[in-house]
Order: structure tokens, then C-alpha cells, then sequence
């Protein structure tokens, strides 16, 4: 597609629920990075994939959280027993390479109530 | 640790009125540091990548200068549309995640 497109635009959730959010990232992108964006905070590191691999998954809070990409295309961002601080805009990004520039999606917005 | 610095936290203008937003950073092993403009509600949208000391790059009434310490965003006769939240963030050379600073919201009033 023409550019990174991210599913469900928002999700309100009740908390101890499991969530999944998707992103589709620009065709040929190989790098893809998933972000945390909370309210009045800057954006935190979550995960990256190059290809269907992670080579740098350190910034995933907890264990709670893991992501999977496939056909190194789409990519899901699973959130299990979401919590209250769970609440942010996420972010994903796809690059050429690790060296390009990164562009986003408009986001989730995810509200765990 | 990688660490980003922006100033001021918000900033407002006059249309026409120029002025610089400034991003202060801490990193081993510059590979890039990169300046994105993000609208309410939407993700950011890139601007410039700077990879070396003394690098400056242009778009429209924007400029990014890059020392070893910190860079600049200088904006020229802003106009409203250029009102936004502007971040920093930078790339060390051994890793690809970006660190980002907390951004400028900057208001342009007509």
C-alpha cells in the first residue's frame, strides 16, 4: 500500500482482556518497529523486525506483550490480561532498511477500562 | 543510556515571527539523528535525517543544523500549518531503534 496502515484506528477493552493490533506495513519494507505512545509522553521502543525475525525485543514491559510478524509483511502486537497502564497509542513504523527513515501509521489508540 | 533533550516544550509564534526549537542529545556512536513533525492524532512524519557534524538540511521554511552536542530546527516566517508537535530522536550506531525526545508543541497564530 501506499503507506502504513494500522487496525483498529481505536479499541477500548475491559481490563484482563487480551487485545491484537495489526499492522500493515509499506510493500518492500523489511524493518518494522512497533512504538508506545502515552499521553504527554515520548514515544518508548517497543520491538523491532527485520524480516520475520526480532532481532531487538527489549523494549517489549513485560511478558504480557509479544508481537509476531509473518510473510515479512503484516505484523501483530498481542497485549494478554491488558492493565490500566496499558492505555497508549500504538505506533508501528516500516523502513527500507535499518538505515532509512522510518514512516508510521496513524496508530491504535487502545483504552483499557 | 541514550538520552534526548527538547526545548522548549512548547512554543508559541506569530505568523512570520521566526524562531528555533533545539534538541540536546546523549548517544554512543551517532549513526543518525532525525527530526519528525506529528499532527493530533496521527503518527509522525518524517522531515530530515542529519548524520554528521556540521550537516544541515532544508524543506520549505525548515532547517536542521547538527553539532556533536545538539541540532536545531529553525523555522523561517512560520505559518499557521506549520503549527505541530516537532520531535527529536536519534539512532546510535550499533542498534535501529530510535530514541526519541518529548517534542515541541509549537503554535503558529495567524
Amino acid at each position: 500500500g501506499a503507506g502504513v496502515s494500522q487496525s483498529p484506528s481505536n479499541k477500548v477493552t475491559e481490563k484482563g482482556k487480551d487485545v491484537e493490533l495489526r499492522c500493515d506495513p509499506i510493500s518492500g519494507h523489511t524493518a518494522l518497529y512497533w512504538y508506545r505512545q502515552s499521553l504527554g509522553q515520548g514515544l518508548e521502543f517497543l520491538i523491532y523486525f527485520q524480516g520475520n525475525s526480532a532481532p531487538d525485543k527489549s523494549g517489549l514491559p513485560s511478558d504480557r506483550f509479544s508481537a509476531e510478524r509473518t510473510g515479512g509483511s503484516v505484523s501483530t502486537l498481542t497485549i494478554q490480561r491488558t492493565q490500566q497502564e496499558d492505555s497508549a497509542v500504538y505506533l508501528c513504523a516500516s523502513s527500507l532498511d535499518r538505515s532509512s527513515g522510518y514512516t508510521f501509521g496513524s496508530g491504535t489508540r487502545l483504552t483499557v477500562v | 543510556e541514550d538520552q534526548v533533550t527538547q526545548s522548549p516544550e512548547a512554543l508559541r509564534l506569530q505568523e512570520g515571527e521566526s524562531s528555533s526549537l533545539n534538541c540536546s542529545y546523549t548517544v554512543s556512536g551517532l549513526r543518525g539523528l532525525f527530526w519528525y513533525r506529528q499532527d493530533p492524532g496521527k503518527g509522525p512524519e518524517f522531515l530530515f535525517t542529519l548524520y554528521s557534524a556540521g550537516e544541515e538540511k532544508e524543506k520549505e521554511r525548515l532547517k536542521a543544523t547538527l553539532t556533536k552536542k545538539e541540532s536545531f530546527l529553525h523555522i523561517t516566517a512560520p505559518k499557521p500549518e506549520d503549527s505541530a508537535t516537532y520531535l527529536c530522536a536519534v539512532q546510535r550506531g550499533s542498534g535501529s531503534r530510535l530514541t526519541f525526545g518529548e517534542g515541541t508543541q509549537l503554535t503558529v497564530n495567524p
